[in-house]
């Protein structure tokens, strides 16, 4: 089982519509998420944080985290053509050497 | 944003040749990584250091070494390269502390002949 889990996808959303991204971890320990954007021949860049369970808004993207289903996603609202990209979770354990460990991304296309 | 710097950006060269990418930072971050991406594939720790004169290897095996003298800098080298080390090389800096968050470089391409 990998550490961290994402569907590859690709995912295709309509225009204008919510997309959502799912991401489910192993580690029962890990204490901080992450969701990255990355576009196409581009470096991720870092879209939100997580560190409580709940919900978490900046602007058109809300992360939610769910501990005990160890379970984070991520809601794009009023998608557009430009949210097409791969989207990275990553997760950082409590202990040990506390590294992130990343998700093999889920492709989204944003369909006009 | 981010202050994290790779060079070069883009580099062809044949095999059997030694190189050394560069990566460096602004930011005072303690931790330094290194990511190897084959396009649409997953990112890959190779090479990670959490101080000055600390580096450790990653989770993907690499033949690539790498060096921390200085907080700022913390170049990758391949001492020959064969066409197996094409790839993008990325690199990301972040701070200590359960608050901290990773920072990625723009990446290297590299292409080995």
């Amino acid at each position: 089982q990998k550490e961290v889990e994402q569907n590859s996808g690709p995912l295709s959303v309509p225009e204008g519509a919510i997309a959502s991204l799912n991401c489910t971890y192993s580690d029962r320990g890990s204490q901080s998420f992450f969701w990255y954007r990355q576009y196409s021949g581009k470096s991720p860049e870092l879209i939100m944080f997580i560190y409580s369970n709940g919900d978490k808004e900046d602007g058109r993207f809300t992360a939610q985290l769910n501990k005990a289903s160890q379970y984070v996603s991520l809601l794009i609202r009023d998608s557009q053509p430009s949210d097409s990209a791969t989207y990275l979770c990553a997760v950082r354990a409590n202990q040990g050497a506390q590294k992130l460990v990343f998700g093999q991304g889920t492709r989204l296309t944003i369909n006009p | 944003e981010a202050d994290i710097y790779q060079t070069p950006r883009y580099l062809v060269i044949g095999t059997g040749k030694k190189i050394t990418l560069e990566c460096s930072q602004t930011m005072g971050h303690d931790k330094m990584y290194w990511y190897q991406q084959d396009p649409g594939m997953e990112l890959h720790l190779i090479h990670y250091s959490y101080g000055v004169n600390s580096t450790e290897k990653g989770d993907l095996s690499s033949e690539s070494t790498v060096s921390r003298i200085r907080t700022e800098h913390f170049p990758l080298t391949l001492e020959s390269a064969r066409p197996s080390h094409t790839s993008q090389y990325l690199c990301a800096s972040s701070t200590r502390g359960q608050l901290e968050t990773q920072y990625f470089g723009p990446g290297t391409r590299l292409l080995v002949l």
